[in-house]
């Protein structure tokens, strides 16, 4: 069964307006981390954010926060204020705490953002 | 701080040909894991490497193997090359990688396509 879903396959951003790119996740670990990575066309993966499972408040890093909803094994990544440079695939990834040395991250299929001037 | 570095960034290889990629994790990052990315599949776990030992093995055929050396460097090596290889390797390196919150960070990836 899939485990990260990412539903939006392509999205459209007006410059400087705020995005939401869904993510969500199965699991039955009830410890797990989750991570966005950001691909621009030059093909590298960059790091964004992360979200422990056991962390209170949502995580925050500069113009992108995560709106996570443990109840909804949801955890959807908030762009604000889109740039030029923000157009580039997004994925979501999930590490599970049992899976011991398997500590391989799962990964969804992704969103492409534009972001248009 | 230099990043993960790949080399190289292209390969043009034909059928049933061997090729071997080569990663320089980021200094002091002793895990290294391999992903295989296509638009199909999205992107694939292939294996793990920690202090010279492969930690963890995703679902790939033999063909896919790889190694880790003393100063972390890593290489993987495809043989008998087919034209479903073609794909966009990346290699990750984490600083333990044992921990939830250890972030994978990643080269620009090998690009190989396979005619």
């Amino acid at each position: 069964a899939q485990k990260i879903t990412q539903t939006q396959p392509g999205m459209f951003v007006q410059e400087k307006e705020a995005v939401t790119l869904d993510c969500t996740y199965d699991t039955s670990d009830p410890s797990y981390g989750l991570f966005w990575y950001k691909q621009p066309s030059s093909g590298e993966m960059i790091f964004l954010i992360y979200q422990g499972s056991y962390d209170q408040q949502n995580a925050t890093e500069g113009r992108y926060s995560l709106n996570f909803q443990k109840a909804r094994k949801s955890a959807n990544l908030v762009i604000s204020a889109s740039q030029l440079g923000d157009s580039a695939m997004y994925f979501c990834a999930m590490r599970e705490a049992n899976a011991g040395n398997n500590r391989k991250l799962i990964w969804g299929l992704g969103t492409s953002l534009a972001v248009n001037p | 701080k230099a990043g993960v570095t790949q080399t190289p960034r292209y390969l043009i290889k034909t059928r049933g040909q061997q090729v071997t990629l080569s990663c320089s994790p980021i200094s002091g990052h002793r895990s290294v894991s391999w992903y295989q990315q296509t638009p199909g599949q999205g992107l694939q776990f292939l294996f793990e490497y920690f202090s010279e030992t492969q930690r963890n093995k995703g679902n790939f055929p033999g063909r896919f193997s790889g190694r880790q050396f003393s100063n972390s460097r890593s290489e993987m090596n495809v043989s008998t090359l087919e034209l479903g290889d073609s794909a966009l390797y990346l290699c990750a390196s984490s600083l333990l990688g044992a921990d939830n919150n250890s972030p994978l960070h990643f080269g620009n990836g090998t690009r190989l396509t396979v005619t």
